[in-house]
């Protein structure tokens, strides 16, 4: 099935870095969101897109709807140590059943205090 | 948030015992899903509900059955446990069908020896 590459897969970056992870698709989308997942934790929505080029901000996150509808990015501004956790991308396909959403494998981020 | 419950939170199972694992809601969101997340294969969808008795298959549904009785719970089943069904499972819910943001539960981690 429709299989959503995310990168990269894991990072390491010092505290007060930016942070750019993104996703991509073989076909077009309608819908991209963003989750964050912490250990032991069910995943998060941190920011939801439903138009091409669409930009949106929530605190020191960022998140962006590529214009080709296959893509999508998040970056996060001036990290800090509670910023680690795995962050996935999900997506809807135009067309697609129901509510049903296609999720990247996951970007694992570490910050090094 | 949803307030989504999962239950039981951990198990530990033995090869070949039925199992039921539960998930309620709150907030009477029509859709709810059932995933499963296991290192490397990221989020995969077993089965969903579009309403009340009405469910279908996901991408990974062999050896699993589900059924919603109740608009607030979903309940996932597997009919005779094998190893290969250890994982972490997440139960998630659709706020409306013109938007496409799903929130997860905390998980039930099962494990079958």
């Amino acid at each position: 099935g429709q299989q959503l590459n995310q990168s990269p897969q894991s990072m390491f970056i010092q505290e007060g870095e930016d942070v750019s992870m993104n996703c991509t698709s073989s076909s077009i989308f309608n819908t991209w969101l963003w989750y964050k997942q912490d250990p032991g934790e069910g995943p998060v929505l941190l920011i939801a897109l439903y138009k091409a080029g669409e930009l949106t901000s929530n605190g020191r996150l960022t998140a962006q709807f590529g214009i080709t509808r296959k893509d999508s990015f998040l970056n996060i501004s001036a990290s800090i140590p509670s910023d680690v956790g795995i962050y996935f991308c999900a997506g809807r396909e135009i067309g697609g059943s129901q509510g049903n959403l296609i999720f990247g494998k996951g970007t694992k981020l570490s910050v090094k205090p | 948030d949803a307030g989504i419950t999962q239950s039981p939170r951990h198990k530990v199972t033995e090869t070949g015992t039925p199992v039921t694992l539960r998930c309620h809601q709150t907030e009477n969101h029509r859709y709810m899903y059932w995933y499963r997340q296991d290192p490397g294969h990221g989020l995969r969808l077993i089965h969903y509900s579009y309403g009340v008795k009405d469910t279908d298959k996901g991408e990974v549904s062999d050896g699993y059955s589900v059924s919603r009785s109740k608009t607030e719970d979903f309940l996932l089943t597997l009919e005779s446990a094998t190893s290969s069904q250890t994982s972490v499972y997440f139960c998630a819910t659709l706020e409306t069908q013109e938007g496409y943001e799903q929130y997860f539960g905390p998980g039930t981690r099962l494990t079958v020896t």
